[in-house]
């Protein structure tokens, strides 16, 4: 079965910085990738799928980049309701998750 | 509009089976592409892969827990169950079910439900 790390497991950052989060596949996964976030409480919400392309109503802060092995969640300018969980998952065999990041206030 | 929403026990007794119902709305399990996935995640920790079935009622579960798994579909009544067979504490999770489109995403999901195992 195929393993993803994503790192790092927990972010400090500041409103406004710029956030990158790192996803890596344990095989290629072509570009099969999406990432969630998700709130303390509730249910992940899909932000990114392919590896690239933004899910409907998803803010333009958000992209994603990556194919094979390594892919990347980036917020350009990380707002106060960005402040959450995010879980990169791969769906090219069966469905894996990441070990998630926490993005906390600086 | 797609919507889900997972019941059950909120408390089982460890070597306790627990039986999980999704119940759906917005889309037909008899369509072809569609799927029902199960996920879980244990207070604190990551989100964890359960099983998945798929409109031709093919079934995949993970290979950790694919001896505990079972995964079945009620199409008349759009529902799919999960049973996970002797449970145990570190099996207390929120238990969460989401479709699974024709590209295999999971782009809806329910609101989760919080099982505990103890005596």
């Amino acid at each position: 079965d195929i393993q993803m790390t994503q790192s790092p497991s927990t972010l400090s950052a500041s409103v406004g910085d710029r956030v990158t989060i790192t996803c890596r596949a344990s095989q290629s996964i072509s570009s099969w990738l999406a990432w969630y976030q998700q709130k303390p409480g509730k249910a992940p919400k899909l932000l990114i799928y392919l590896a690239s392309s933004l899910e409907s109503g998803v803010p333009s802060r958000f992209s994603g980049s990556g194919s094979g092995t390594e892919f990347t969640l980036t917020i350009s300018s990380l707002q106060p309701d960005d402040f959450a969980s995010y879980y990169c998952q791969q769906y090219y065999s069966r469905w894996t998750f990441g070990q998630g990041t926490k993005v906390e206030i600086k | 509009q797609i919507t889900l929403k997972e019941s059950g026990p909120t408390l089982v007794k460890p070597t306790q089976t627990l039986t999980l119902t999704c119940s759906f709305s917005g889309f037909s399990l008899s369509s072809n592409g569609e799927g029902v996935g199960w996920i879980r995640q244990p207070p604190g920790k990551a989100l964890e892969w359960l099983a998945l079935i798929y409109w031709d009622d093919d079934k995949r579960y993970s290979p950790s827990l694919n001896n505990r798994l079972t995964i079945t579909k009620d199409t008349s009544k759009n529902q799919v169950v999960l049973t996970m067979a002797n449970m145990d504490p570190v099996d207390t999770a929120t238990y969460y079910c989401a479709h699974r489109d024709a590209n295999n995403r999971g782009d809806y999901w329910g609101q989760g439900t919080l099982v505990t195992v103890s005596s």
